[in-house]
């Protein structure tokens, strides 16, 4: 069984200073993570893949498979950064094709 | 492109009503995906498609049902709606099945069940 831990519910931080959002994961197989984000009153969208190895908005994500982790990192946050993250893992479904498992989010709130 | 639709984007009933929910894409998806969103428990998969004609169970499938008759839609229906099916729904989509593929999200619906 595939599971994703997000364990903190809420974390507030001060403009410019870093943010780290925690992500544990429980997979058997080789795991493709994703952050998801979803700002006020818009859709679900992603923001960066593990496969892709990219930095978006400023924000990183490191997949450490010995910690079983993948914290999403930014250095300095923003305001417009206030909004709920989820963490995703990918893995198989009958029929084939993939299903994303989601951690129990994390709203970032950025204050002034 | 209007990418993925959901109607309605509210939603109030009595217990035992029935409703369906409809989510439609315009990107030639072959796969699609309901969801359901509750406080503190982050984003449960409910019913998928992996293409026209077919469905299958997700993690809490049970009250709701679901059809693909047309590959641009994917619908949900409740039979008898519960108060514990009061949340937040949504649909999603993506292009293949593949590990690495992000799925599209629709606005979501926000169903009552009083």
């Amino acid at each position: 069984a595939q599971r994703v831990t997000q364990p903190e519910k809420l974390l507030s931080v001060f403009k410019g200073a870093p943010v780290e959002l925690k992500c544990n994961y429980s997979y058997s197989g080789s795991p493709e993570l994703f952050w998801y984000v979803q700002y006020s009153r818009q859709r679900l969208q992603l923001l960066l893949r593990h496969i892709s190895r990219e930095s978006i908005k400023g924000f990183t994500a490191d997949l450490n498979k010995g910690e079983t982790s993948f914290h999403l990192k930014k250095p300095f946050a923003q305001e417009e950064d206030s909004a709920m993250y989820y963490c995703a893992l990918s893995g198989p479904v009958t029929g084939g094709g993939n299903k994303l498992t989601f951690g129990t989010g994390t709203q970032l709130k950025v204050e002034l | 492109n209007a990418g993925v639709t959901q109607t309605p984007k509210f939603r109030v009933l009595k217990t035992g009503q029935s409703m369906t929910l409809l989510c439609a894409q315009d990107m030639n998806h072959e796969y699609m995906y309901w969801y359901r969103q509750d406080p503190g428990m982050g984003l449960r998969l409910i019913h998928y498609s992996v293409g026209e004609g077919t469905t299958a169970k997700g993690e809490v499938p049970d009250g709701y049902n679901v059809s693909r008759l047309k590959k641009q839609n994917f619908l949900l229906g409740l039979e008898s709606a519960a108060p514990s099916q009061t949340s937040v729904y949504f649909c999603a989509s993506t292009l293949a099945g593949g590990p690495y593929n992000e799925q599209f999200f629709g606005p979501g619906t926000r169903l009552t069940v009083l």
